[in-house]
């Protein structure tokens, strides 16, 4: 089982239309956790961290349950410009470990 | 904000070559990462390093070194080129544990050929 689970996509979706994102982690002492976008041929880059009792950013939602190990991302009236790969990322554990475990994202394509 | 520098942006090596990907960081963060990102296998983690002479191996370190004398510059060798080093390579760093994410840099696309 992969450590961070996504439908890799695409999601082709209209403008204005809401569209959501899942994401599983198999580490239960995973204690971060964050939603990155990468366009095309650029690095990725912090979208929104999540918390646990869920937390908004604009039109984007981020929400965790610890207890199914799930994580989802909300992205409320689509722009042209919300076309990318959204990764789902968890850090490996608790305590002092630091390295952070990336879905292989899911491509979202917002047509005109 | 953070800002992490890789060198170059596309580079260009012949197999058997010895390729230095330099990554610089301004923001006085404890750890750096390198990590080469492919279709369909996303960012796999190659190098880490907790602090300056630290290094970790990632999930994939063979065929790769790293280098960490300074701070903020953590270094990644690919001793001998071969054409499966063909990727984009991506440099971060990030201050600290819990609920810090990463930076990353822009990335280098390596092709050897």
């Amino acid at each position: 089982r992969k450590e961070v689970e996504q439908d890799p996509g695409p999601f082709n979706v209209p403008e204005g239309a809401t569209v959501a994102f899942n994401c599983t982690y198999s580490n239960s002492a995973s204690q971060s956790f964050f939603w990155y976008r990468q366009d095309c041929r650029k690095e990725p880059k912090l979208l929104m961290s999540v918390y646990s009792s869920g937390n908004e950013d604009g039109r984007f939602t981020a929400q965790l349950n610890r207890a199914s190990q799930y994580i989802s991302l909300l992205i409320r009236d689509s722009k042209l410009s919300d076309s990318a790969t959204y990764l789902c990322v968890v850090n490996e554990g608790g305590g002092a470990t630091n390295k952070l475990i990336f879905g292989t994202g899911t491509l979202l394509a917002v047509q005109p | 904000d953070v800002k992490v520098t890789q060198s170059s942006r596309y580079l260009v090596k012949r197999t058997g070559e010895k390729v230095f990907l330099e990554c610089v960081q301004d923001m006085d963060h404890e750890n750096m990462f390198w990590y080469r990102q492919d279709p369909g296998l996303g960012l796999r983690l190659i190098y880490f390093s907790y602090d300056v002479k630290m290094k970790e191996k990632g999930d994939i370190p063979e065929g790769y070194s790293v280098s960490r004398e300074k701070k903020e510059r953590f270094s990644l060798i690919l001793e001998s080129a071969s054409t499966n080093q063909t990727s984009m390579y991506l440099c971060a760093s990030r201050a600290g544990t819990g609920g810090y994410g990463y930076t990353f840099g822009s990335g280098t696309r390596l092709t050897v050929v």
